[in-house]
């Protein structure tokens, strides 16, 4: 069975400060990660994936996660946050092959002061 | 092209009754996956179809959901007798075959009083 945590439920930012969204993963398997992004009144959307190769990925808004096996960890930074970004970050664990059925974290809300 | 739809995007109902939600997958899209997200918490993965069966229900939380994808295009999921628990965003998704990437729709938001 796997399993997601995000371990902050919330976190306030001020524009432009980095920031860093953590997510830990259990899984008895090798693994498919990935962070999806909802906007206000959106649905989900995929912000990134990590499947194999370089551990490092990112997306195309300056956010970046990078997969530490050793760590089960999968956390998402940005370097310099802006207010657009506010929304709800969900990370997801699926296994390779089959159905591809991700288990999702609870969430952590970004919310980014002016 | 299109995304997912789903509809209502709200469904107000009263405890006790019957509720369709339904799903418009992208086209050509052969998996469609139902999740339901309760407040402050993830989706939930309820049940998934590769073309018009069922590949995995084992999320149905008991025999009250169901849900049908009968030319494995649209899907309904079927709520029965409807309790104050159910209410939650009921989420719809779609991937292509041997697809990694699921495309969500915005989500039926459920209300039962």
């Amino acid at each position: 069975a796997q399993s997601v945590t995000q371990l902050d439920s919330q976190v306030p930012v001020f524009e432009e400060a980095p920031v860093e969204l953590r997510c830990n993963y259990s899984s008895s398997v090798s693994v498919y990660l990935f962070w999806y992004v909802q906007y206000p009144n959106q649905g989900l959307q995929l912000l990134l994936k990590y499947l194999s190769g370089s551990t490092l990925v990112e997306s195309i808004n300056g956010f970046e996660a990078e997969f530490n096996k050793s760590q089960t960890s999968f956390h998402l930074r940005k370097p310099s946050v802006h207010i657009s970004d506010t929304a709800e970050y969900f990370c997801a664990v699926s296994e390779p092959g089959g159905s591809y059925i991700p288990t999702f974290g609870r969430g952590t809300s970004l919310i980014v002061h002016p | 092209g299109a995304g997912v739809s789903q509809t209502p995007s709200n469904k107000v109902t009263e405890k006790g009754k019957y509720v369709e939600l339904r799903c418009d997958p992208i086209s050509g899209h052969t998996a469609l996956y139902w999740y339901r997200q309760s407040l402050g918490q993830g989706p939930e993965f309820l049940i998934y179809f590769q073309g018009t069966g069922a590949a995995d229900d084992s999320g149905l939380p008991n025999d009250r959901f169901f849900a049908v994808r009968p030319e494995g295009s649209v899907s309904t999921l079927k709520i029965q007798r409807t309790e104050r628990g159910d209410s939650a965003v009921y989420l719809c998704a779609s991937s292509s075959r041997g697809g990694n990437e699921q495309f969500f729709g915005p989500g039926t938001r459920l209300t039962v009083l």
